[in-house]
Order: structure tokens, then C-alpha cells, then sequence
């Protein structure tokens, strides 16, 4: 069975400062892996998704994401944090059936403090 | 292109009343449809997902159903509410590969 780990509640940062949200995950076969970001009272936006090919991921707001095989994480990062980028950020793994679900991790709020 | 519509946006409803949770989409085809609900801001639980008209799947047992009337329609139900389904209702769309697309979310009071 898919399933991904979010091993932090919380991820606090400096406005300026590197970000890492960290994702693990386990797979059965090729993963397909996703990011999203909430927005309080909000649905889920897709920042980016890893299908296949390089393993640094390029997404929305200046967020990139490194798919690592052997250590099975894609952690998201962004060079420089802004203090609008605090959210909870979710990652999620597609299932292989024909449904396409996705299950996501428990998630993780980051808060950029200026 | 294609677009979500999710309401109503709040809802607070007393315990043992039904509940209709209604999901449109716009701009695509034969949609992947799914509703999702998150509990205290937190992790999503895939609640029920439709991969065509009258075909609805259930994840977990429990106090809701799900219908598909229509193509692009999506009906999340209940006969008669529970304190615990209290939370916050994501109804989304996908096709083939695409990322799943979200709704901006009903948040169900239930008091």
C-alpha cells in the first residue's frame, strides 16, 4: 500500500532563511509524488508533482522539490522563505489503480517569522 | 478551463438533521470526483471517489453516502448528522495523470 510520512507537526523559519519540509515515503512500484499547500479556511493547491525524469522538481511560488530513491523522501525546499508562505503544506503519493487517489500525509505547518 | 464549485461554503446544522454537500465541475469530462474531509486542520481522509456517473466507492464505513447523478456532480449525504462529522469537506476532480484539483472546502458544524 502508498503512504507518505510527514515527520514534522511544525517547521518555523526566518524570514530569508532556506526552507525544508520534509516527506518520506512508501511505494510499491514508481512513485508518483505530489505537493500541496492550504491556505487557512481553503482546498489544497498543487505547488508540484514527481512522475519520472530529473530528481530536483521545479514548482509554483519559487518552491522545488528533491526526489532522493534511496533515502524514498522528496522533501519540498525554497531558497528564501517569505512570511506569506506560512501554510500547511501536505505531501501526497498516487495510488497505481485506475482510481488515481491520492493519500496524503498528516501535514505540516510552516510558519515564516519575519 | 476547467473549475470547481463547492457549496455551501459554511453550513452548521443541529445533530440528526440530513446533510446535502453539493460539487460541480466545469471545463473537462468525465472527472475522477472525490470528497475528502480534514479533521482539525490537519491530514485529509479520503472519504468516498467516483470514477463515473453511479459509480461511487467508499473508503471508510460510516454516517455519509455519496452520489453521482451526473457527470460533472458530485453529492455528498447524510439521513441524519453526527457530532463527529464535524469537520471540513473537500470535494476535488482529477483526469488521467493531472493533479487532483481542489474545492474551496464546506466547513460542517455540528452542534
Amino acid at each position: 500500500a502508498q503512504s507518505v510520512a510527514q515527520p514534522e507537526d511544525q517547521v518555523n523559519v526566518a524570514e530569508g532563511n532556506p526552507l525544508t519540509v520534509k516527506c518520506t515515503y512508501s511505494v510499491s512500484g514508481n512513485p508518483y509524488l505530489f505537493w500541496y499547500v492550504q491556505y487557512p479556511n481553503r482546498g489544497l493547491q498543487f505547488l508540484l508533482k514527481y512522475i519520472t525524469g530529473d530528481n530536483l522538481v521545479k514548482g509554483s511560488y519559487g518552491f522545488e522539490a528533491e526526489f532522493n530513491k534511496s533515502q524514498t523522501s522528496f522533501h519540498l525546499k525554497k531558497p528564501s522563505a517569505l512570511v506569506s508562505d506560512s501554510a500547511l503544506y501536505f505531501c501526497a503519493v498516487r495510488d497505481g489503480g485506475g482510481a488515481n487517489n491520492l493519500f496524503f500525509g498528516t501535514g505540516t505547518r510552516l510558519t515564516v517569522i519575519p | 478551463s476547467q473549475t470547481i464549485h463547492q457549496w455551501p461554503a459554511t453550513l452548521v446544522q443541529p445533530v440528526g438533521s440530513p446533510l446535502s454537500l453539493e460539487c460541480t465541475v466545469e471545463g473537462t469530462s468525465n472527472p475522477n470526483l472525490y470528497w475528502y474531509r480534514q479533521a482539525a486542520g490537519r491530514g485529509l481522509q479520503l472519504l468516498f471517489y467516483s470514477v463515473g456517473i453511479g459509480q461511487i466507492s467508499s473508503e471508510v464505513p460510516q454516517n455519509l453516502s455519496a452520489s453521482r447523478p451526473q457527470d460533472r456532480q458530485f453529492i455528498l449525504s447524510s439521513k441524519k448528522l453526527l457530532l463527529s462529522d464535524s469537520g471540513f469537506y473537500l470535494c476535488a476532480w482529477t483526469q488521467k495523470t493531472s493533479p487532483l484539483h481542489f474545492g474551496n472546502g464546506t466547513r460542517l458544524t455540528v452542534t
